[in-house]
């Protein structure tokens, strides 16, 4: 049982465009939703976190869209640089858990 | 600081083998976890540990145990290594009792087993 999907699994994007990654869940007792970002070889590293009382959070060029009613978020990458290249990971829980339940990934290249 | 590390890198096992996977944190932090990465999986907890004390199963918690020997130290152990345990496992610390959730991986350990 997935409880948090993640699309899509790949992503390619040109230097300089708009990277979308889309998060659904199913648990309405969710209530924070970070971004991870991991680099090969690393460990992730949060990149950017919600919780459902905004619809919309920008941090530089990092941007999470928040539907609570549809049970969806996004992550938007404005301007994407070759150094975005790396895998992102939605991730939910209900507050003060800390069980994250991660999505399955994706896997962005930004070309040159 | 060096946030958290885990030992080893890398291991290789064959089945049926045992090994402790170690982590540790020097931020203080109250709540720490272990996760497996598998391709196509995302992350998904294995144990958590929410205060010195305290553990807790994750959603894949079968072939696993661990031990909170301390706030700054948690490790995992695999009894009986079998092939579906190979993986790649990370560590995480964070202080949920804090304003932000944040959770801070490790290195993480690659492990195969044979």
């Amino acid at each position: 049982q997935q409880q948090v999907k993640q699309s899509p699994q790949s992503l390619i994007v040109q230097k300089g465009g708009i990277s979308i990654i889309n998060c659904a869940y199913e648990n309405t007792a969710f209530d924070y939703f970070p971004w991870y970002q991991q680099f090969p070889g690393k460990g992730p590293a949060l990149l950017i976190a919600i919780r459902p009382d905004v619809s919309e959070k920008k941090e530089g060029r990092f941007t999470i869209s928040f539907n609570k009613s549809a049970k969806q978020f996004s992550l938007h990458i404005m301007d994407s640089q070759p150094g975005d290249s790396a895998t992102y990971f939605c991730a939910a829980t209900p507050s003060n858990t800390g069980k994250l339940i991660f999505g399955q990934g994706t896997t962005l290249q930004v070309k040159p | 600081n060096a946030g958290v590390t885990q030992t080893p890198k890398f291991q290789v096992l064959k089945t049926g083998q045992s090994m402790t996977l170690q982590c540790a944190q020097d931020m203080n932090h109250n709540s720490m976890y272990w996760y497996r990465q598998d391709p196509g999986m995302g992350l998904r907890l294995i144990y958590y540990s929410a205060s010195e004390g305290t553990t807790d199963k994750g959603e894949v918690p079968n072939g696993y145990n661990v031990s909170r020997l301390n706030k700054r130290e948690f490790s995992l152990r695999l009894e009986s290594a079998a092939p579906s345990q190979t993986s790649v496992y990370f560590c995480a610390s964070s202080d949920i009792a804090g304003i932000t959730q944040t959770q801070y991986f490790g290195p993480g350990t690659r492990l195969l087993v044979l």
